[in-house]
Parts: structure tokens; C-alpha cells; sequence
């Protein structure tokens, strides 16, 4: 299993520009979550899915949009982009939230994608 | 005030030390705690995963949680240069309290001295 992969790696955007970021799973997982990590900020939750079709807002949401098409896939896009966006993304998955399964919401990440917006 | 505080460090302490990294919540609805170990320029990985309060062992690790005064650690017996990395703590409450979302920590960084 790959785990949680994310695409791409790395991308340099000019103030204005569009991009999408995919994030894919191979774990079967219900849950699904884009996260964002500044230094000094920690880990900030931007957009969650809790299914195949669903998105939910999470805290720092705006200049950002996502959608689930498939249940693997959970994609992230800015529409336009600003040096405030510049950070490491990560994905993160997870199988539920804990009601079904003890541990079921711990999350599994991916490897992150490092944006630079100028 | 934040609902989960950690000390960003950053700690450096030599080979074999015993590493202690703590975690204060304020949200007494949380239940499920974790230990995230995340090396640099890489995502996250889970270290440690502890329901309710008491204490959990794997190896050289050793997660407490004592909720009734709101404390999580992660203790590192014979810490190695390995084990340099930024160690995260994460909380969540139970299915019914909240909303499908982890609460982390801004972790500590850890240097380990050989």
C-alpha cells in the first residue's frame, strides 16, 4: 500500500494563479482532511471530508476550495493565489472517528507539498 | 486561551537521555490522544495513540495521560540521534462532543546529541 501520496511535491505560483493539489489513498478511508503547517502556526485544519461527495469547512477556509469525486481522491484547489498561501500542505485520511472503531480517527498523512507563491 | 499548549522547545539533550514532552488541554470533552513524530521535510506519522486516561508502552516510548489535570506526556527512554525530529501532540473528543477534526499541538523540536 502507497499509503497517502500527494501531488506534486513542489510548485512555485505568481500572485493571481490557479493550482489544484490532489491527494490520494489507497486505505479505504471515510475521512479525509487538508492541513496546512507554517512555522510557529502548527498544523491548521483548511477543508475536511467525512465521505465520498461531502466537504466541510475547517479553520482557516477562505481563498481555498475542495471536492471529493471519489472516495480515494480529495482534491485542494486556490483559485487564485496569494503570498499568504505560501506553506507545506499536508493530506491526511483517517477511517472514521472513533465511534466504530477505537482508533479510527487517527489520521495518516502524506509526504506534503511545498508551495511557494511570489 | 489555546485549547492545546506545547512547548515549541527547541529541546537538545545528549544520547541516552530520557526525554520528557508534555502537552496541556483545556477541552475536558477530549478523549482520544496521540503522538505525532514528523522529521524534517516530511508529513506526520503517528508514534503513539492512548483512549481515556492511564498509560500506554511501546518500546522505548511511553504516552500518560492523566485527565484530571488536563496532561498528556510522551516519555523517550535512551533517546537516539533517531529520534530528532518535532513530536506533535493531538486530541479529540468523542464522536458525540465535537466535530470530525484533530486539536494539535504546535509541537516540540527535538535535537538529540550524540
Amino acid at each position: 500500500n502507497a499509503g497517502v501520496t500527494q501531488t506534486p511535491k513542489f510548485r512555485v505560483l505568481k500572485t493571481g494563479q490557479s493550482m489544484t493539489l490532489l491527494c490520494a489513498q489507497d486505505m479505504n478511508h471515510e475521512y479525509m482532511y487538508w492541513y496546512r503547517q507554517d512555522p510557529g502556526m502548527g498544523l491548521r485544519l483548511i477543508h475536511y471530508s467525512v465521505g465520498e461527495g461531502t466537504t466541510a469547512k475547517g479553520e482557516v477556509p477562505d481563498g481555498y476550495n475542495v471536492s471529493r469525486l471519489k472516495k480515494q481522491n480529495f482534491l485542494l484547489g486556490l483559485e487564485s493565489a496569494a503570498p499568504s498561501q505560501t506553506s507545506v500542505y499536508f493530506c491526511a485520511s483517517s477511517y472514521d472517528y472513533g465511534l466504530l472503531t477505537p482508533g479510527g480517527e487517527t489520521q495518516y498523512f502524506g509526504p506534503g507539498t511545498r508551495l511557494l507563491v511570489l | 486561551q489555546k485549547e492545546v499548549e506545547q512547548d515549541p522547545g527547541p529541546l537538545s539533550v545528549p544520547e541516552g537521555a530520557i526525554v520528557s514532552l508534555n502537552c496541556t488541554y483545556s477541552n475536558s470533552a477530549f478523549q482520544y490522544f496521540m503522538w505525532y513524530r514528523q522529521y524534517s521535510r516530511k508529513g506526520p506519522e503517528l508514534l503513539m495513540y492512548t483512549y481515556s486516561s492511564g498509560n500506554k508502552e511501546d518500546g522505548r516510548f511511553t504516552a500518560q495521560v492523566d485527565k484530571s489535570s488536563k496532561y498528556i506526556s510522551l516519555f523517550i527512554r535512551d533517546s537516539q540521534p533517531s529520534d530528532s525530529a518535532t513530536y506533535l501532540c493531538a486530541m479529540s473528543a468523542d464522536s458525540g462532543a465535537g466535530s470530525y477534526q484533530l486539536t494539535f499541538g504546535k509541537g516540540t523540536k527535538l535535537s538529540v546529541i550524540p
